[in-house]
């Protein structure tokens, strides 16, 4: 069973860029939900893919966007990039469902200069 | 929205003794509550979950306690081990939303 793998591990970027963050789902998931984690912090919940949309979205601006493929794969796109957006990011995979667990990838870290 | 406080933000237990965390939600509606322990640098590992049609239940040395009347639950574990050192985390999840909303986390040092 492969695991849920995010791509790169680390990324520095400048203010005003965009970046683009991917993530492969656990095998036999359907579903990806990512999350950003502040150092020191909870990760918090940006928003989740079912069959290619988006079925949830947490308290984050526009700028953050995303796509799921057909393969169940995932992106996160971050534009116009601000100072804190520096984090992890952190992509989980899971069954369709509110009671199904969800697995976490390393995550991407991401500092913006 | 659903707003999950978790205490203590530090633990510190000597090796053998007993942890225990407790968590208290805002949404009577959550009913999936997974705990996650997150080591230096790594990713956060699913450890136990729990629906609210379960009062308790337990894995090894890993237990969580669910109260929904007073919506909050606990993790607690027992005989600690130098290898439990690091941040858990406790979230919680509505049956109508997407959201899983996690507490801000307590760093557990176990002392050998």
């Amino acid at each position: 069973e492969t695991g849920v793998t995010q791509s790169p591990t680390h990324l520095i970027k400048t203010r005003g860029q965009q970046v683009t963050l991917r993530c492969s789902s656990q095998s036999g998931h359907n579903t990806v939900s990512w999350y950003q984690q502040a150092l020191g912090q909870g990760p918090q919940f940006i928003f989740q893919y079912y069959r290619e949309e988006e079925n949830g979205r947490g308290n984050f601006p526009p700028r953050f966007s995303g796509l799921q493929f057909p393969n169940y794969s995932s992106e996160l796109n971050v534009n116009a990039l601000e100072l804190d957006d520096s984090a992890l990011y952190l992509c989980a995979s899971s069954l369709a469902g509110w009671d199904q667990p969800q697995h976490f990838g390393d995550g991407t870290r991401l500092s913006i200069l | 929205g659903e707003n999950v406080e978790q205490h203590p933000s530090t633990l510190s237990v000597q090796e053998g003794d007993s942890a225990v965390i407790k968590c208290t939600y805002s949404d009577s509606a959550s009913n999936y509550f997974p705990w996650y322990k997150q080591e230096l640098g790594k990713r956060p590992q699913l450890i136990i979950d729990i629906r609210s049609n379960v009062g308790e239940k337990k894995d090894q040395r890993i237990a969580v306690t669910l109260n929904k009347t007073a919506k909050h639950f606990s993790l607690h574990i027992t005989e600690t081990q130098p290898e439990d050192s690091a941040v858990y985390f406790c979230a919680a999840r509505p049956s109508n939303d997407y959201k899983l909303s996690f507490g801000a986390g307590t760093t557990v040092t176990v002392r050998a």
